[in-house]
């Protein structure tokens, strides 16, 4: 099975700083037939379900702002706020789906 | 606009049994894939089952393999999950969401509004 490891756990940020959020996996999650990482990063705000933020590692979901951004490959990934609102205050999670589905353990963002 | 309507979850004493529901609209049921995802008061989101589009494909966490069931029934756009030997571990926040693909491996777009269920004596 594929661990998924996010850090840090917690982060606090300033509104309007840059928020970066690391995921990594127990083995590559790229598929090289097709080139595409099978990553995708939810933020679950309290009382609330999981929201795909991104997929593919990189590729934003309809309707999510662009200041969240995703990159990374193989093993290790990056979520990136670019400008913090304070709207973005969440728990975030990366998730695999290259062998079956496995979620990192979360990463409780707050404003500074 | 998707809709995913989970019911089905209660307080069930451990060895026990519950079947959870998941009524869905809004899209095209029997071209994707569907899954479970729990979540423990307080913890982390955790995989449970997938099921591919058509019900012939299935997989399982390894906590819950052999003692849980996914099946779905596309003409009445409905997934279940039948869960036997219940344990005290189980006690979670049961979600169901679709998958963007008709197959497992692709991420899930939809979630719903999730079903508790309590293992507890």
């Amino acid at each position: 099975d594929i661990v998924m490891t996010q850090s840090p756990d917690s982060l606090a940020v300033s509104l309007g700083e840059r928020a970066t959020i690391n995921c990594k996996s127990s083995q590559s999650v790229l598929y090289s037939s097709n080139n595409n990482n099978y990553l995708a990063w939810y933020q679950q705000k309290p009382g609330q379900p999981p929201k795909l933020l991104i997929y593919w590692a990189s590729s934003r979901e309809s309707g999510v702002p662009d200041r969240f951004s995703g990159s990374g490959s193989g093993t290790d990934f990056t979520l990136t706020i670019s400008s913090l609102q304070a709207e973005d205050v969440a728990v975030y999670y990366c998730q695999q789906y290259f062998t079956t589905h496995s979620f990192g353990q979360g990463t409780k963002l707050e404003i500074k | 606009e998707v809709q995913l309507l989970e019911s089905g979850g209660g307080l069930v004493q451990p060895g026990g049994s519950l079947r959870l529901s998941c009524a869905a609209s809004g899209f095209h049921f029997s071209d994707y894939a569907m899954g479970w995802v729990r979540q423990a008061p307080g913890e982390g989101l955790e995989w449970v089952s997938a099921i591919s589009d058509s019900g012939g494909s299935t997989y399982y966490a390894d906590s819950v393999k052999g003692r849980f069931t996914i099946s779905r029934d596309n003409s009445k756009t409905t997934l279940f999950l039948q869960m036997n030997s219940l344990r005290a571990e189980d006690t979670a926040l049961y979600y169901c969401a679709k998958v963007a693909a008709p197959w497992w491996n692709d991420r899930f777009d939809s979630w719903g509004q999730g079903t508790l269920v309590t293992v507890s004596s």
